[in-house]
């Protein structure tokens, strides 16, 4: 069965520290896995994914096929990155059908 | 390039009332696909459409179809409505190709009263 899995519903913390999301996931073949975002008031949009390899607003995510890992980093949190974030896989290319986590609210405190 | 547009953006329905929601896809984009999210589920996948046939579908009852036009445009529609089928709606659209990214619209808040 498909599951991605983010252990944390909310995670707070002070601006300029470190910030990681966890995310895991269980698929029975390569899954492309991706972090969404949604900002206050705004749609959900595409962060990143991991085929890309990209780092998107100071965010990197590795994906770890031993650990069926995919957590979300940035090194230094800022305040707009306040948002609800979550982590998604699909079968390869395929973005038309994806298996959500159920979120996690980040909050960056001044 | 206008975005994902999902008509209409607020509905209030009774129990066992029909609902019928609407999904413009970004010009160009062939699939579309539709997501329940509540509080307590999360998101969930409802199904796509792709050049006007049901590719993929999730586990939702036979009471949650949808259909799609020639022009892409997409309609869901939920028949004998419960008090557990109060959500957003989300509807996403994608181009063809391999590692396409998907684009949500604003969804439809229904609520069944």
């Amino acid at each position: 069965a498909q599951r991605v899995t983010q252990p944390e519903k909310l995670l707070s913390v002070f601006k300029g520290a470190p910030v990681e999301l966890k995310c895991n996931y269980s698929y029975s073949g390569s899954p492309e896995l991706f972090w969404y975002v949604q900002y206050s008031r705004q749609r959900l949009q595409l962060l990143l994914r991991h085929i890309s390899r990209e780092s998107i607003k100071g965010f990197t995510a590795d994906l770890n096929k031993g650990e069926t890992s995919f957590h979300l980093k940035k090194p230094f949190a800022q305040e707009e990155d306040s948002a609800m974030y979550y982590c998604a896989l699909s079968g390869i290319g395929g973005a038309q059908k994806l298996v959500f986590g159920q979120g996690t609210r980040l909050t960056i405190n001044p | 390039k206008a975005g994902v547009t999902q008509t209409p953006r607020y509905l209030i329905k009774t129990r066992g009332q029909q609902v019928t929601l609407s999904c413009s896809p970004i010009s160009g984009h062939r699939s579309v696909s539709w997501y329940q999210q509540t509080p307590g589920q999360g998101l969930q996948f409802l199904f796509e459409y792709f050049s006007e046939t049901q590719r993929n579908k999730g586990n939702f009852p036979g009471r949650f179809s949808g259909r799609q036009f020639s022009n892409s445009r997409s309609e869901m529609n939920v028949s004998t409505l419960e008090l557990g089928d109060s959500a957003l709606y989300l509807c996403a659209s994608s181009s063809t190709g391999v590692y396409t990214e998907a684009f949500f619209g604003q969804g439809t808040r229904l609520t069944v009263v």
